[in-house]
């Protein structure tokens, strides 16, 4: 099992371009989220698919788009981007939502906006 | 704004010492996680504890959960060098689906 992937590793972006961030997961896991994390600081949740067919604003979602594509595939759109979203994204997924297991963590993608 | 506030934001030990990272949080929890994440790597689960339990053991790892305080600690025993890393705790809230996590205690581990 791959677990969690996420593509592109690395990318940078001129401010106003727009791009997709995807992950995928191979564990049959109901739940996905993205986070992101600037340095230094914890996770921020950005969105959140609490199951199939679903989609949550977490708390930082301006400027941000999420598409639960299948159960499998959740993708992160930056329609606009601005340096202010240069971070690092991680996504990750659980069996179910609000229940006690644990996430799985992509390895990350590195976004610079200049 | 943070759910989880962790102390202290850094830790330096020597191998072989204990170390004790300490996690604050405001409202009802479901349970509390606890994450580790190596230098520019994803983040990895360590432990699971339920706001029903107090105490609860993981190989060299030692959590406890005070939900009169609102509060839990992760003690790593017999710390080794390769525990560099910064260590995440991460809180359910009742009720919701959100996970909301802290700012996280940086480890140094010297050899």
């Amino acid at each position: 099992n791959a677990g969690v992937t996420q593509t592109p590793k690395f990318q940078v972006l001129k401010t106003g371009q727009s791009m997709t961030l995807q992950c995928a997961q191979d564990m049959n896991h109901n739940s996905m989220y993205w986070y992101r994390q600037d340095p230094g600081m914890g996770l921020r949740l950005i969105y959140y698919s609490a199951s199939e067919g679903t989609t949550d604003k977490g708390e930082v979602p301006n400027g941000y788009n999420v598409s639960r594509l299948n159960k499998r595939e959740f993708s992160l759109r930056l329609e606009s981007a601005a340096p202010s979203q240069t971070s690092v994204y991680f996504c990750a997924s659980r069996r179910l939502a609000g229940g006690d297991n644990e996430q799985f963590f992509g390895p990350g993608t590195r976004l610079t906006v200049l | 704004s943070q759910q989880g506030e962790e102390d202290p934001q850094a830790l330096s030990i020597q191998e072989g010492e204990n170390a004790t990272m300490n996690c604050s949080y405001k409202t009802s929890i479901n349970n509390l996680q606890w994450y580790r994440q190596n230098s520019g790597r994803g983040l990895v689960h360590l432990i699971l504890i339920r706001s029903n339990e107090r105490e609860k053991h993981s190989g060299r790892l030692r959590v406890t959960l005070d939900t009169s305080k609102k509060s839990s600690s992760l003690l790593i025993t017999a710390s080794r060098a390769a525990d560099t890393a910064s260590y995440f705790c991460a809180t359910d809230n009742t009720g919701g689906f959100k996970t909301i996590f802290g700012a996280g205690t940086r480890l140094f581990v010297k050899a």
